[in-house]
């Protein structure tokens, strides 16, 4: 059974630092990994998708790497702003029909 | 600016009530997902069409939870009879899938249940 861990739970930064957060799943053989940012009372949005033959995808100011020998996704934020203060999921697809598995997330403060 | 819909936002209920909880898919989506989130658990999977059709409900409690699409523009999960471990926030996803299992997800804002 897959199972997707997200550590730390929170995570709280200064503005401007650039940071990471981390991903790691237990079966190496996924078909994609998506990262999602859920706000407070909403529902999840979808940031990257990348599929298990990619290493890397980048949108803006976000890059998502993939490491599936070691079982590891990260997300980079780079000149982290206030606005990005939510929580960061990611969940993988074991196959193109498969169901999503989730990890907790991490809840992300960046402080002015 | 298409959104999935659902109705209601906040649902408190008493033990052993019926509760209904609807969804809009954004139109021309042909997949629909049902998730509770807990702090617990995070994010579990309920129920997932396609095209209408049940593909996957292994997640849902089978004797209290029903998820129906009576037509293309709906989906609705029901909990009869509701119970306190029911309480958690309800979300509803829909997507376009073409078959290569890429599609992204478009989430609702979720129904926040709270069974008393």
């Amino acid at each position: 059974k897959q199972e997707v861990t997200q550590i730390p739970a929170a995570l709280s930064v200064p503005e401007g630092e650039n940071l990471v957060l981390n991903c790691s799943f237990t079966d190496s053989a996924i078909y994609n990994l998506q990262w999602f940012r859920q706000d407070p009372g909403k529902g999840l949005t979808s940031l990257l998708l990348i599929q298990s033959s990619q290493r890397e995808q980048t949108s803006g100011r976000l890059n998502a790497s993939l490491d599936k020998s070691s079982g590891r996704s990260t997300l980079y934020i780079a000149a982290s702003q206030p606005g990005d203060s939510a929580t960061y999921l990611c969940a993988v697809k074991g196959g193109a029909n498969s169901k999503l598995t989730f990890g907790k997330g991490i809840t992300l403060s960046v402080r002015p | 600016d298409a959104r999935v819909t659902q109705t209601p936002r906040h649902k408190v209920t008493e033990m052993g009530q019926e509760v209904t909880m609807r969804c809009q898919p954004i139109l021309g989506h042909n997949t629909v997902f049902w998730y509770r989130q807990t702090m617990m658990q995070g994010l579990e999977l309920l129920a997932y069409f396609r095209n209408r059709a049940p593909l996957d409900d292994s997640g849902m409690p089978k004797d209290r939870f029903s998820a129906e699409m009576p037509d293309a523009t709906l989906a609705t999960l029901k909990i009869q009879p509701s119970e306190p471990r029911d309480s958690a926030v309800y979300f509803c996803a829909s997507g376009l899938s073409t078959g290569t299992g890429d599609e992204k997800l478009f989430f609702g804002s979720g129904t926040q249940l709270s069974v008393l």
